[in-house]
């Protein structure tokens, strides 16, 4: 069974360029969240999405980040016109169809360093 | 304000010394408590569901428990393939609340 896949693993990125995030979640999970985790922290949870919907974005800033799961195709974590702040690692994590509180299956993560 | 605290924020273990890792919630309407193992470079690893006051679950030399306020995981004799980040996490309303973790190491 594959697991939720985040590519790519290690991203650099110079101030001012765009990041995008990919992930796959694992075959017949609906349900998609965003992670952010800096060193030494816990995750902070940024949004939760289900296909094509954004369900809670509460953790997530206002401007410069964005998050979609298509119809189609993996969920993306755009961010853009990056800033150093924004370095960190990004996990993605993916739960089965039906109720929201079945346990989440973790990615590896993106690590994200911006020059 | 809903939160969730680990303590301690690191633990040294001799091998074979049991103790315990505490998570302590202030999350309003909880439907699901989760306990998580994370490696260095890589993304954490689920361990337990609790989703009510009482409830226990066990794999391996670990046990957790809950109560209305807390959760406990218990080591019992650790390997120092046990050392980790140890993760809990609350669950209400479409969001996951963790806690910074508890970082074990387990010396041989």
């Amino acid at each position: 069974n594959a697991g939720v896949m985040q590519n790519p693993r290690h991203l650099v990125r110079r101030r001012g360029q765009e990041a995008r995030l990919r992930c796959s979640p694992m075959k017949g999970h609906s349900h998609v969240y965003w992670y952010r985790q800096l060193p030494e922290e816990g995750l902070k949870f940024m949004v939760y999405l289900q296909k094509e919907n954004i369900i809670d974005e509460s953790g997530m800033p206002k401007e410069r980040f964005s998050a979609e799961f298509p119809k189609e195709g993996p969920s993306i974590l755009r961010i853009q016109q990056v800033v150093r702040g924004d370095s960190a690692a990004y996990f993605c994590a993916s739960s089965p169809d039906g109720e929201s509180n079945q346990p989440q299956h973790f990615g590896d993560g993106t690590r994200l360093s911006i020059l | 304000e809903d939160q969730v605290t680990q303590s301690p924020e690191a633990l040294r273990l001799q091998e074979g010394e049991s103790s315990s890792l505490n998570c302590s919630y202030t999350v309003s309407g909880l439907r699901g408590l989760f306990w998580y193992r994370q490696d260095p470079g890589k993304g954490p690893e689920f361990l337990f569901t609790l989703y009510s006051a009482g409830e226990e679950k066990e794999k391996e030399r670990l046990k957790a428990t809950l109560t209305k306020k807390e959760s406990f995981l218990h080591i019992t004799a650790p390997k120092p393939e046990d050392s980790a980040t140890y993760l809990c996490a609350a669950y209400n309303f479409n969001k996951f609340y963790f806690g910074s973790g508890t970082k074990l190491n387990v010396k041989p």
